[in-house]
């Protein structure tokens, strides 16, 4: 079945070093994916997205890739702060059947990150 | 920064009992949504509702399960006879009108924490 799935579901880093979280997915059929961190007791927080049409994809600090052979996503997080410790969680998703519109988000394990100061 | 506000944000109900979750999502969004995160597992889509009809809805969301949005800004997410396996975080999430927009964020609310006791 579909899912979306996480290799490392714990990443410790110093403050300063760079982070890479990584995410499989398994749905061809994915068009659109995202990045999003939760901190405790709060809701998903939107990082950074990237369609499927491109393959890299930076923001400040972050950057996605995404490489569609292997039905791999990543996200790079340069100097890392402990501001960053939190859950990560890819997501997945596809234009609905009416071509239209995004639906619904299927999200992976999630990855704790632990930064250390 | 507009944002989506879900109340309360703890809910402790008896099992067998309904219960009403409220939302009010970002103002201008058209789409809405509704999550839920089993504690330490993956945040899971429920149910997706557009233009005042339920656009796609997962497996939980079975026959106790209902969406309504009474006016122009609320969304909530009724539980008829919670069971205990409803305990979870429930998140509300809303976005933009998709057709013109190069970017598909679902903002996520803070989260209600519904504990059936």
């Amino acid at each position: 079945g579909e899912s979306v799935g996480l290799h490392l579901p714990t990443l410790s880093v110093q403050e300063g070093d760079n982070s890479i979280i990584n995410c499989a997915y398994s749905n061809s059929a994915s068009d659109y994916f995202i990045w999003y961190k939760q901190e405790s007791g709060k809701g998903p927080q939107f990082i950074i997205d990237i369609r499927s049409n491109m393959d890299k994809r930076q923001g400040q600090r972050v950057t996605v890739l995404l490489n569609k052979t292997v039905k791999h996503l990543s996200l790079q997080i340069a100097a890392t702060q402990p501001g960053d410790s939190a859950v990560y969680f890819c997501a997945e998703t596809y234009r609905g059947a009416g071509g239209t519109s995004y639906g619904k988000l299927t999200f992976g394990q999630g990855t704790i990150l632990t930064v250390h100061p | 920064e507009p944002e989506v506000t879900q109340t309360p944000s703890h809910q402790v109900t008896q099992m067998g009992q309904e219960v009403i979750l409220r939302c009010v999502p970002i103002s201008n969004h058209l789409y809405f949504y509704w999550y839920r995160q089993i504690l330490g597992q993956k945040v899971e889509f429920l149910v997706s509702f557009y233009n005042n009809e339920i656009s796609e809805k997962s497996e939980i969301f079975d026959d106790q399960f209902s969406v309504e949005r009474p006016d122009g800004s609320n969304f909530t997410l009724k539980i008829r006879s919670t069971k205990l396996e409803d305990s979870a975080m429930y998140f509300c999430a809303s976005s933009q009108d998709t057709q013109s927009r190069i970017s598909y964020e679902q903002y996520f609310g803070p989260g209600t924490r519904l504990t059936v006791t």
